[in-house]
């Protein structure tokens, strides 16, 4: 079935730690995002990559980077974890730049 | 800051009462879009209005726009239990690709 996953599903994280959040589409979509949604309030943007090879700064990019060096994957690293960016993670893809956005499960991300 | 912001931020209704929501942005866009999130789960696309359009319809759902009054608003009739979850509006400004969102209404529908 054609979609978007990530992985893991959830993640307790101590400070200082190094971590990639996952992020794989089967759709063949040209655009890729990752966002953060912090409880009660809605998505804000990490970063984005309009196509394979190019990435992009969102509305909340600080301590955190991304490749995305083919079409499927668009990985999410936090370099050193800080509690503030405890917080439910989703990437999305579309087809191309305005586009719907699909979705995927998110990965809940707790930072000690 | 938020391009699309909703109103209001919670709204409960009984089964098979019709339920509207608002939505305002601050710039022009390119489209506008409705998402739909169950609790703890991804959002799932509702519905795309693009800004040369007025009003769209999808089974039990319209949407309007207006551009004039930066604002959009959903409108879902005949509610059941099973809408019962948080709706976010989208605003796309063609920039990019970045959509912005708002922070959602949470609406409850009780059976």
């Amino acid at each position: 079935i054609a979609g978007i996953t990530q992985a893991p599903t959830s993640q307790i994280l101590a400070a200082g730690r190094r971590m990639t959040l996952r992020c794989t589409q089967d759709m063949r979509h040209n655009a890729m995002y990752w966002y953060r949604q912090d409880l009660g309030l809605g998505l804000r943007l990490i970063h984005y990559s309009n196509t394979a090879g190019t990435t992009g700064k969102g509305e909340v990019p600080d301590g955190y980077s991304v490749s995305r060096a083919n079409t499927d994957d668009f990985p999410l690293t936090l370099a050193s974890a800080v509690p503030s960016q405890t917080s439910v993670y989703f990437c999305a893809s579309s087809e191309g730049q305005t586009d719907t956005q699909y979705f995927g499960p998110g990965t809940r991300l707790t930072v000690l | 800051s938020q391009q699309g912001e909703e109103d209001p931020q919670a709204l409960s209704i009984q089964e098979g009462e019709n339920a509207t929501m608002n939505c305002s942005y601050k710039t022009s866009i390119n489209n506008l879009q409705w998402y739909r999130q169950n609790s703890g789960r991804g959002l799932v696309h509702l519905i795309l209005i693009r800004s040369n359009e007025r009003e769209k319809h999808s089974g039990r759902l319209r949407v309007t726009l207006d551009t004039s009054k930066k604002s959009s608003s959903l409108l879902i009739t005949a509610s059941r239990a099973a809408d019962t979850a948080s709706y976010f509006c989208a605003t796309d400004r063609g920039d990019a690709g970045k959509s912005t969102f708002g922070d959602g209404t949470t609406l409850t529908v009780k059976p």
